[in-house]
């Protein structure tokens, strides 16, 4: 089945250490996007790509970091730089990059990062 | 940009009571405008979108939304809910013509139906 699989869906870590979330897409979608969720926070995007071998910043880009070097696979570290890391990390794809279009995200099921 | 206002956090309801979900938006330009629903510890799943034509947009689970450009709103309403239906509820809002799909998302109204 298409779809977006997020892994690992939990994680522990401790403080100082740098952890890698993993998002993979098999939709054929241009766009992938990072979301992190914290309760009475609503999503806030941390880093999207359009296109392979680019991405952008969203609104809370400090202490993370993404790399897209394949269209399927879009994966985001979070480095010991990141002063408060736990929370519900949300990936999401799209089909449609830049110009016109409907702007429905897919999502994962998302991973959660507890930090010690 | 555009910003979302989902003007309640929690909305307890009994069962098979209607229930009215508050989302106001801000944009300089036309929009498109989605509901999506969160079950726990999972992803979001589109619930309803409302693109263009017909300002009342439905679900296939019995929810509608209706957009309102005078008051810039986008509420979200179901006549009898089921308990089934609790869950945190997140209006979002992208600009038409935007760049790459960027959704910009209330903060979430966590939706309880009670026995």
């Amino acid at each position: 089945d298409g779809g977006i699989t997020q892994s690992p869906k939990y994680l522990f870590r401790k403080e100082g250490q740098n952890v890698t979330l993993s998002c993979e897409q098999n939709l054929n979608h241009d766009a992938m996007y990072w979301y992190r969720q914290d309760p009475g926070q609503g999503l806030r995007l941390i880093y999207y790509s359009q296109i392979v071998n680019d991405f952008q910043k969203g609104d809370i880009a400090e202490g993370y970091s993404v790399s897209r070097e394949k269209k399927e696979s879009f994966p985001l570290t979070v480095t010991s730089a990141q002063k408060n890391p736990t929370a519900f990390y949300l990936c999401a794809s799209s089909p449609t990059s830049g110009g016109p279009g409907t702007g429905e995200l897919f999502f994962g099921e998302g991973s959660r990062l507890t930090v010690l | 940009a555009q910003s979302v206002t989902q003007l309640d956090s929690q909305v307890p309801v009994f069962e098979e009571a209607p229930v009215e979900l508050r989302c106001n938006y801000s944009s300089s330009v036309s929009v498109y405008l989605f509901w999506y629903v969160q079950y726990p510890n999972q992803g979001l799943q589109l619930l309803l979108k409302y693109l263009s034509g017909s300002t009342l947009v439905e679900s296939i689970n019995g929810f509608e939304a209706e957009f309102n450009k005078s008051q810039t709103s986008f509420h979200l309403r179901k006549p009898s809910v089921h308990i089934s239906d609790t869950a945190e509820y997140f209006c979002a809002v992208t600009a038409i013509y935007n760049q790459g799909g960027k959704l910009f998302f209330g903060q979430g109204t966590e939706l309880s139906v009670k026995p």
